[in-house]
């Protein structure tokens, strides 16, 4: 199976600043099929961008993921209060789907 | 707006079935083409995906937990299941259902998420 790799494990950033979250697969995601959730504490995840660089509904234009192959990003162009969480990337390219293990953005 | 709500118990003997339903309000899960999912997440750990069912009676399952694993619907409720045997502490997570999205195998719509301990 995929094996999806995130970094930073932690970014400590303030409000206002650039966030770029990485996540690197073990084998090219060949179709770009990938997805970024957030997730914050005692919830379920959010579907922020699919396909790599598609925005689900409703989610804001700062939010905005890259990548091809092996390498993927999620950049958050302007840090918001409410961006403070966890966000994990998802490999739906080959069965079985994997997830990363999660790169948490802290407030520095 | 499409809901979904886990519902079963919080505490499982070793090497007993887990047992889990979810309720979905809002829309009905035998219209719209969608695939009806479960995936945990372990306690501070990453999500790990255990399969999915369409109404037309798919399943899909992740290898790993196939041996064990079986989801199952109950249309007339709007309800699906889990049921995963041979429980061991391993299996201790979090257990959100979840509604595949139209455009691939990622999940726009998530219960809020229930967690069952694996215990004697």
């Amino acid at each position: 199976e995929i094996v999806l790799t995130q970094s930073p494990g932690t970014l400590s950033l303030s409000p206002g600043e650039r966030a770029t979250l990485s996540c690197r697969a073990s084998q090219s995601l060949s179709r770009r099929y990938l997805a970024w959730y957030q997730q914050k504490p005692g919830q379920a995840p959010r579907l922020l961008i699919y396909a790599a660089s598609s925005r689900a509904t409703a989610i804001p234009d700062r939010f905005s993921g890259t990548g091809s192959e092996t390498d993927f990003n999620l950049t958050i162009s302007r840090l918001e209060p409410e961006d403070f969480a966890v966000y994990y990337c998802q490999q739906y390219d080959t069965s079985p789907q994997t997830f990363g293990q999660g790169t948490m953005v802290e407030t520095k | 707006q499409v809901q979904l709500q886990e519902s079963g118990p919080g505490l499982v003997k070793p090497s007993q079935t887990l047992s889990l339903t979810c309720t979905v309000s809002g829309g009905s899960i035998s219209s719209g083409g969608y695939f009806w999912s479960w995936i945990r997440q372990h306690p501070g750990k990453g999500l790990e995906w255990i399969g999915y069912m369409h109404y037309s009676g798919g399943t899909y399952y992740n290898p790993s937990l196939r041996s064990r694993v079986t989801i199952s619907m109950a249309a007339s409720e709007n309800q699906f299941s889990l049921h995963l045997a041979s429980v061991t502490a391993a299996d201790t997570a979090v257990y959100y259902c979840a509604r595949r999205f139209s455009g691939g195998d990622c999940y726009d719509h998530w219960g809020q998420g229930t967690l069952v301990t694996v215990s004697s």
